[in-house]
Parts: C-alpha cells; structure tokens; sequence
C-alpha cells in the first residue's frame, strides 16, 4: 500500500464554519506533512510532523491547526478561515525527516470557502 | 533559504518531439532533487528522485534527469512525448537541514498536441 488517502475530496465551507480535513496512511512512515497548492502556483509547506510531533510550522495562520493523533493520521482542523484560503491542501507522508528519503502525495482536498 | 528556478512556464510541443525542462536550485550543500509530475485532476506524482551516486537518474514514463553539481541543475528529458504526458512538471529540493522539507519551483506547463 503506497497511499495517502485524503478525505474530503471537495470541501465548501463559510467563513463562519469549523471543518476537518483528513489524511490516512499506512506505509509505517513517521513523518506527515501539509502543503497548500493555490491554483497555478507550486504546493508550499505549512506543517511538518515527526514521530507525531509537530516539528516545522511554516508561520501558518492559527485559523489553521493542524492535529496528529497517530502515526498513521494528520487531521487539518480549519476555523473561520478567508476566502483566500481557498485551494488544494495536500498531505504527504515519509519514512522520516532526514534526507534521502521520498514524499508520498495525497490526492488533496479542493476547499473552497465562501 | 533555498529557491528553485524552472526555466519555462509554458511547453507545447507535437507527440514524439524531445522534451528537456530546466530546473536550477540554489544552495551550496548537500541536497535531494525530485521531479514531480501532476496530471490534470491528479495527484502528484513523483517521476525520479537524485540522492547521490550516478547523475544521470532515470525515471518512471521514459523520464530522465541529469545532475549537473558545478551548474546547480536538474534537467528533465524525455526522447519522445506521447500526448500522454500533458501535464504539469515540478522541480523539488529537499535540503534536509530542517526536516523534510521540500521546495518546489514554480512548475511547467507541458501540453502535447497529438
């Protein structure tokens, strides 16, 4: 099993909303992370989990926070955000944090908020 | 802080022409190079990754890339496109120096007309 499942596929929400984005693996990998991929731009880091515990935050927003319950799920909790928060957030996983190691993609979660 | 430059936005080309995409980094040690491929409504996925040994790295799809140190660069080729591969191409870097952090340049458009 080499995925990264991520669900919701699609997300609508208002600015007055509280949702969760979810993120699923398991290839025994200690690292997860958050990208954020806005529409024809490059996926930017915003979170880096290792062993669970949150290692890099790349100076996100608090309306954005981030949860790693196991090693095997990283949820993105979203709360009022911004319609310019709008775009595909990818989760990616790794074996660890060091070099040499590949990054397995998620499919995303396409929000859109209103 | 590292960046990385893709030389082109936009490619068009005909099926079976030669595709080079250029990809320079800046940074001065040590690094990991990725090409990423996004195909429409996909996730990303990666082509082939360069840790150490041999530069010349080849990749999944016909893909190759070379590990140019002296010119900090990373070029994707491909001898022949087939309209298949329209799609979006990122360069990444992992430097490793705060954990696995990837930084991927701005992306290239390929569209291959059949």
């Amino acid at each position: 099993d080499t995925e990264v499942t991520q669900t919701p596929k699609h997300l609508v929400m208002g600015m007055t909303n509280k949702k969760s984005l979810k993120c699923e693996q398991h290839m025994g990998h200690r690292a997860m992370y958050w990208y954020k991929q806005k529409a024809k731009k490059p996926p930017e880091l915003m979170f880096v989990y290792s062993y669970e515990k949150l290692s890099i935050n790349e100076s996100v927003p608090s309306r954005f926070s981030p949860e790693c319950p196991n090693s095997s799920l990283l949820n993105l909790h979203l709360h009022a955000l911004q319609p310019e928060d709008s775009a595909l957030y990818l989760c990616a996983s790794s074996q660890g944090v060091s070099l040499n190691t590949e990054a397995f993609f998620g499919q995303g979660t396409r929000l859109t908020v209103v | 802080a590292q960046s990385v430059s893709q030389h082109n936005h936009h490619v068009i080309l005909s099926e079976a022409a030669s595709l080079e995409l250029g990809c320079n980094y800046s940074y001065g040690g040590t690094v990991n190079l990725f090409w990423y491929v996004q195909y429409p409504g996909q996730h990303l996925q990666l082509l082939l990754k360069y840790f150490s040994g041999d530069p010349l790295v080849k990749g999944i799809k016909g893909f190759e890339a070379e590990f140019i140190k002296s010119k900090f660069s990373f070029n994707l080729r491909k001898p022949s496109v087939q309209w298949s591969d329209t799609a979006e191409y990122f360069c990444a870097v992992n430097v490793g120096a705060a954990g696995n952090k990837l930084t991927f340049g701005g992306g290239t458009r390929v569209l291959v007309k059949p």
